[in-house]
């Protein structure tokens, strides 16, 4: 049963908006949670962590919080940029756990 | 700059053939990992291994093993290979850095499809 959960597949927004992508997970263990950013044939690259003692950690344009109660976290891109366009996986656990991804669209 | 390392971007093999993907990494990590990405199922953890030797089933290890003979080295092996494993395959190394928790780098994939 897949512990952590991305239930929108896609997104599309426009350049200079917010991007927020969604992620809720099962197991209240995982004690790390990361974002990572894969463009087609390349492997994901690394984009935010947060560690489940925080709700919030911020780097540059791009923001995660994290909801223990809800089990939940999101990732804001603010402003987005056409070069954001990709495919977003949330990852937890030590092994990752990864949910499905997110394919996110950023219309100029 | 540190890098994890598969040997092929892409592979084209016949059904039944026994298959290696190799992936090597030059960070030293203890652990590595192997996935699989497909449309609309996301990265599916195959096998993974936290020392030389020593593996663990992931979430779908069915059709599927590995070798670690050496720390920087990490083999994914389908033993007779099926067109149900045509996929794109990512090995992962990482190791722990603290209050920061566990760096993860990623290879660059192989597409491997068996026909």
């Amino acid at each position: 049963d897949q512990q952590v959960k991305q239930n929108s597949p896609s997104l599309s927004v426009q350049e200079g908006r917010i991007s927020i992508l969604n992620c809720d997970y099962t197991n209240s263990m995982f004690d790390y949670f990361l974002w990572y950013k894969k463009y087609p044939a390349e492997g994901p690259t690394f984009l935010i962590s947060i560690s489940s003692i925080k709700d919030k950690n911020e780097d540059g344009r791009f923001t995660v919080f994290l909801n223990k109660s809800a089990k939940h976290l999101s990732l804001h891109i603010v402003p987005s940029q056409p070069g954001d366009s990709a495919v977003y996986f949330c990852a937890a656990g030590y092994a990752l756990n990864f949910g499905k991804g997110t394919s996110l669209l950023v219309t100029p | 700059d540190v890098k994890v390392t598969q040997s092929s971007r892409y592979l084209v093999k016949r059904t039944g053939e026994k298959v290696f993907l190799e992936c090597v990494q030059d960070m030293d990590h203890e652990n590595m990992f192997w996935y699989r990405q497909d449309p609309g199922l996301g990265l599916r953890l195959i096998y993974f291994s936290y020392d030389v030797k020593m593996k663990e089933k992931g979430d779908i290890p069915e059709g599927y093993s590995v070798s670690r003979e050496k720390k920087e080295r990490f083999s994914l092996i389908l033993e007779s290979a099926s067109t149900n494993q045509t996929s794109m395959y990512l090995c992962a190394s990482s190791s722990y850095r603290g209050p920061q928790g566990y760096g993860y780098t990623f290879g660059s994939g192989t597409r491997l499809t068996v026909v």
